[in-house]
């Protein structure tokens, strides 16, 4: 069964400081991988995706992330970190190219210091 | 804005009791969703719909059920509530063309269920 592990249930940064945000999931076929952030109170907000084509890609505040099939990863950075990024991040794949079967991990909460 | 009301936002409620969450769209998307989220676990699908009576299952559909008697709602009916579904639940549309195709599931802001 697909599966998606997200290391690291809480990371804490500096303002200032590269975010790095680890994704890996478990899948036989080409997977669709999604970046999702969410707010306190809110709903969950797409950062990013990776569909087909370039493995690198960015999405909204500052954002990237690079698709590497032969780790089967998906980790989400920013080369600088800023307060407003304090959020809890969600990876997700869809192993169907749609969104019926999309399955989310655990969730990282990101927390940055002054 | 992708014009997604949730209700209530938020319901305390006892065990054994039925309880209804609506979700309501404006803008006549086809895919709808019901998320759940829970600490550890991340959003987990409960059901989700692809037009007006069509509805299927998640991976946690069980104690759970739908309807979609028209476009604009989404309705998730606990018929007999339980603590363990005590809980933050999510309604999410499509919104882009089908699933498989490019696209973005946009987000109610939630409603919190919590069952004595």
């Amino acid at each position: 069964a697909q599966s998606v592990t997200q290391l690291g249930s809480h990371v804490s940064v500096s303002e200032g400081a590269l975010v790095l945000l680890r994704c890996n999931y478990s899948s036989s076929v080409p997977p669709y991988l999604f970046w999702y952030v969410q707010y306190p109170n809110q709903g969950l907000q797409l950062l990013l995706k990776y569909t087909t084509g370039a493995t690198l890609v960015k999405g909204i505040n500052g954002f990237e992330a690079e698709f590497k099939k032969s780790e089967t990863s998906f980790h989400l950075t920013k080369p600088s970190a800023h307060m407003s990024d304090a959020a809890e991040y969600f990876c997700a794949v869809s192993l169907t190219g749609g969104y019926n079967k999309l399955i989310f991990g655990a969730g990282t909460r990101l927390a940055v210091h002054p | 804005d992708a014009g997604i009301t949730q209700s209530p936002r938020h319901k305390v409620t006892e065990t054994g009791t039925p309880v209804t969450l609506r979700c309501h769209q404006t803008e006549n998307h086809r895919y709808m969703y019901w998320y759940r989220q829970d600490p550890g676990h991340g959003l987990r699908l409960i059901h989700y719909s692809y037009g007006v009576k069509d509805t299927d299952k998640g991976e946690v559909s069980d104690g759970y059920s739908v309807s979609r008697s028209k476009t604009e709602d989404f309705l998730l009916t606990l018929e007999s509530a339980t603590s363990s579904q005590t809980s933050v639940y999510f309604c999410a549309i499509f919104s882009g063309g089908r699933p498989g195709q490019t696209g973005e599931l946009f987000f109610g802001e939630g409603s919190r269920l919590t069952v004595l």
